[in-house]
């Protein structure tokens, strides 16, 4: 099994509609999560820190379930602009752990 | 967040030959990091770059392929030696906060292709 696994797109969705991707983690002792976001041809960029309670920024929200190990990003009203690849990533220590990434595009 | 300079953004090379890849952080920095992402493919560590100290590397990397340098804390080159068209890649440095909870930021990344 994966260390860090995520659904494996692609999400195709008309702008202004509401997408949710997942990801689970192997490793129960994992400390922090991170959604970043990586755009065609260019380097991942950090999109949101992912909390116990949960954290929403604009229109994105992302939760943690540590007890199935398992994180969300909702993407609402998205936009053309929300096209690209967005990976799951797990923090072990001083080791982060990259999921294989979502693929999403969104269409006009 | 640091600001990183990356270079070469891409290059060309003949197998055979060695590529070194340079990264400068705008700020002192303790740990750098160096990935790599394949065609298609999520990101990979190769090695964790430690000032004053040999870079830890992960399992299926060595340094003879990938000798790391840290001369201080602000920079760091990563050399993908004897090249063979499977290292054609992205190659990405790296660095964070130590403090949990942050993420970390990269350099815009080398773009290698071996012919």
């Amino acid at each position: 099994r994966k260390e860090v696994e995520q659904d494996p797109g692609p999400f195709n969705v008309p702008e202004g509609a509401t997408v949710a991707f997942n990801c689970t983690y192997s490793n129960s002792a994992s400390q922090s999560f991170f959604w970043y976001r990586q755009d065609c041809r260019k380097e991942p960029k950090l999109l949101m820190s992912v909390y116990s309670s949960g954290n929403e920024d604009g229109r994105f929200t992302a939760q943690l379930n540590r007890a199935s190990q398992y994180i969300s990003l909702l993407i609402r009203d998205s936009k053309l602009s929300d096209s690209a690849t967005y990976l799951c990533v797990v923090n072990y220590g001083q080791n982060f752990v990259f999921g294989p990434g979502t693929r999403l595009s969104v269409l006009p | 967040s640091a600001v990183i300079s990356q270079k070469p953004s891409r290059d060309i090379c003949q197998r055979g030959t060695s590529l070194t890849i340079q990264c400068q952080v705008d700020s002192q920095v303790t740990m750098m990091f160096w990935y790599r992402q394949q065609p298609g493919q999520s990101l990979t560590l190769i090695a964790t770059a430690n000032q004053g100290s040999e870079a830890t590397y992960e399992s299926g990397f060595v340094i003879d392929k990938f000798p790391i340098s840290r001369p201080n804390l602000t920079f760091s080159t990563l050399t993908v030696s004897n090249m063979s068209p499977e290292d054609s890649s992205i190659y990405l440095c790296s660095v964070g906060r130590d403090t949990l909870g942050y993420g970390y930021t990269f350099g815009s990344g080398t773009r290698l292709t071996v012919v």
